[in-house]
């Protein structure tokens, strides 16, 4: 059964600083993981996916980056900004499921 | 185009009462996902359904719960005889095929208060 876990699973970091987020998962046999922001209050919007093939996806200041063999993924926020406080989950859809598994989720605040 | 809908917003009940939350899809989208989220926990995974074939209700807590998916796009989720440990989010999603691909996109959830 995949497990995901998430670290820290609070950050508070000052407006401007670069911050890597991480997400480890237990089954390397993903077809895919993926990055989400929730907002309070609000449903998950998708940030990134990274397919099992690729090694990272890069969408303006986001990186995401994957590791199946040592069952890690981080994403990295450059230049963060009070914009970015929100909480970052990541899931991972193993092979033979279509039904992902997600982390808990990091509680991201970027003060000014 | 339009996202993933969900509705109402908000739903306060009495324990004991039955309660129905409705999902609207993005349009053409064939997978659509049940979750659950309580306060302070992970996304709990409740049910899928992908085209016609048959749902996985492998996520489903108990017999309370039920969801259909009528003409392949509007789902409803009902929970019967409400206990107060259902309160919690409900979030839909809905991806292109639920292949391997695809994208998960998010409704806005439903908060359920159970009192």
């Amino acid at each position: 059964k995949q497990e995901v876990t998430q670290i820290p699973a609070a950050l508070s970091v000052p407006e401007g600083e670069n911050l890597v987020l991480n997400c480890s998962f237990t089954d390397s046999a993903i077809y895919n993981l993926q990055w989400f922001r929730q907002d309070p209050g609000k449903g998950l919007t998708s940030l990134l996916l990274i397919q099992s093939s690729q090694r990272e996806q890069t969408s303006g200041r986001l990186n995401a980056s994957l590791d199946k063999s040592s069952g890690r993924s981080t994403l990295y926020i450059a230049a963060s900004q009070p914009g970015d406080s929100a909480t970052y989950l990541c899931a991972a859809k193993s092979g033979g499921s279509y039904i992902p598994t997600f982390g808990r989720g990091t509680s991201l605040i970027v003060h000014p | 185009g339009a996202g993933v809908s969900q509705s109402p917003s908000n739903k306060v009940t009495e324990k004991g009462k039955d309660v129905e939350l409705r999902c609207d899809p993005i349009s053409g989208h064939t997978a659509l996902y049940w979750y659950r989220q309580s306060l302070g926990q992970g996304l709990e995974f409740l049910i899928y359904f992908q085209g016609n074939s048959a749902p996985d209700k492998s996520g489903l807590p108990s017999d309370r719960f039920s969801a259909e998916r009528t003409g392949g796009s509007v789902s409803t989720l009902t929970i019967q005889r409400t206990q107060q440990e259902d309160s919690a989010v409900y979030l839909c999603a809905s991806s292109l095929a639920g292949g391997s691909g695809d994208t998960q996109y998010f409704g806005p959830g439903t908060r359920l208060t159970v009192l």
